[in-house]
Parts: C-alpha cells; sequence; structure tokens
C-alpha cells in the first residue's frame, strides 16, 4: 500500500538554526500539506500545496515557514529560524481528490526538538 | 466555541464491549467529516470518512447530522488493539482540515 514518508524521524537543533523537514508523497497525489501537534496538543494545519504553489495557509504559517517541490518527488518544510515553541511533531499528508471529500494520508511525522 | 468538539475521554470499556463517541462541529458551511485514530506519538490514520446517508465499516459505524452538526461513531465488539485516540475531523470546503482534540479509548482484557 503506497504511503507517506518523512526524514528525519527526530530533528535536534538550536534555536535561531534552520531545519528542513523533507516528506515525498504518495506518487500519484496531487496536493500536499503540512501540520503539526504540539505534545499534548491537537493536530493544526500549517499549509496545502498544489500545481507549485501555496493555495492556503494558516496564521501559524508566518514568514519564518516556506514550502518547496524542489523536484518530481520530495516536498519540504524550512523553518528559517527556529524558536522553542517550534518544538512538535510535523506531519505531511497528501490527497488526491478535490474537495470535499479531500481524504489525506499523513505521514510518520518529524519530531523537531528546539533547545 | 471550538470548531470541532469531542468529549477527551478516557472511556474505559472492556473487550467486547460497544462504545460511541460523538463530535460537534460549530462551521456549517463543511462539507465533508472524517474519523481518524491517532496511537501514541504516531501519525493520525484515517479510519472512515463520514458520508450524509451514514456508513459502516466492519464494525465500525459512523453518522452525520447535519442539521445538528453532530457526528458520531460507533464501534462494536471492541478490540485491545482498538485502543487508541479517535479525532473527529472536519473539511469546511477549502484544503485544511480540522481537527478535534481526540477522545481516548481503552480497551481493557
Amino acid at each position: 500500500e503506497p504511503e507517506v514518508t518523512q526524514t528525519p524521524s527526530h530533528q535536534v537543533t538550536q534555536m535561531g538554526q534552520e531545519v528542513i523537514l523533507r516528506c515525498v508523497p504518495i506518487s500519484n497525489h496531487l496536493y500536499f500539506y503540512w501540520y503539526r501537534q504540539i505534545l499534548g496538543q491537537k493536530v493544526e494545519f500549517l499549509v496545502s500545496f498544489y500545481n507549485n504553489e501555496i493555495s492556503e495557509k494558516s496564521e501559524i504559517f508566518d514568514d519564518q515557514f516556506s514550502v518547496e517541490r524542489p523536484d518530481g518527488s520530495n516536498f519540504t518544510l524550512k523553518i528559517r529560524s527556529t524558536k522553542l515553541e517550534d518544538s512538535a511533531m510535523y506531519f505531511c499528508a497528501s490527497s488526491e481528490a478535490r474537495a470535499p471529500y479531500n481524504e489525506q494520508f499523513f505521514g510518520p511525522g518529524t519530531r523537531l526538538t528546539v533547545l | 466555541r471550538k470548531e470541532v468538539e469531542q468529549d477527551p475521554g478516557p472511556f474505559n470499556v472492556p473487550e467486547g464491549a460497544t462504545v460511541a463517541f460523538n463530535c460537534t462541529y460549530s462551521n456549517s458551511a463543511s462539507q465533508s467529516f472524517f474519523w481518524y485514530r491517532q496511537d501514541c506519538r504516531k501519525e493520525p490514520k484515517l479510519l472512515m470518512s463520514v458520508y450524509s446517508s451514514g456508513n459502516e465499516d466492519g464494525r465500525f459505524t459512523a453518522q452525520l447530522n447535519r442539521a445538528s452538526q453532530y457526528i458520531s461513531l460507533l464501534i462494536r465488539d471492541s478490540k485491545l488493539s482498538d485502543s487508541a485516540t479517535y479525532l473527529c475531523v472536519v473539511n469546511t470546503g477549502r484544503r485544511a482540515l480540522t481537527f478535534g482534540s481526540g477522545t481516548r479509548l481503552q480497551v481493557q482484557p
């Protein structure tokens, strides 16, 4: 069964450093997403991406964040200058269907720890 | 009012029991609805989409009441492996999914 993959599984960084989280969405999916989950809290939407551009973003997704699809398979989330409060699990997801039945499939996540 | 509201639980039930979870959502323009399950420190996994007519998948039944903005999940014949957090998830028609905080289920032998 095709699945979303993410690397690394755990990233530890110092405050102020840049991090890049990587994802390989399911191959025939056209819509890609990033979500985050702070420990003990609910999953929160960050950004959606379609046709090589951002289609929607949340208030969390400020100028410190960017996304890119550098090639035909990878989808990345960059955080330019990490803050302590960026520590969270970051999930990538992908979907093939248009709204309304937009079933999204999640990768295993990258646990980001900012020290 | 929270966008998606769930009873956090925990629901502690014996194996074989039937358990029901409820969820309410605030945005009447919401178009699609899902139940995901999440094991501790793992990713959300899609359990089932919730259709207007209701739907069933094995031991799991989901219902939607648009008038009351209410979604339910029924699990019959609970297994130990059903122990997880069940997430009620709503799509308002844009691409973003809005998650509830989840209801924790613990099935006991």
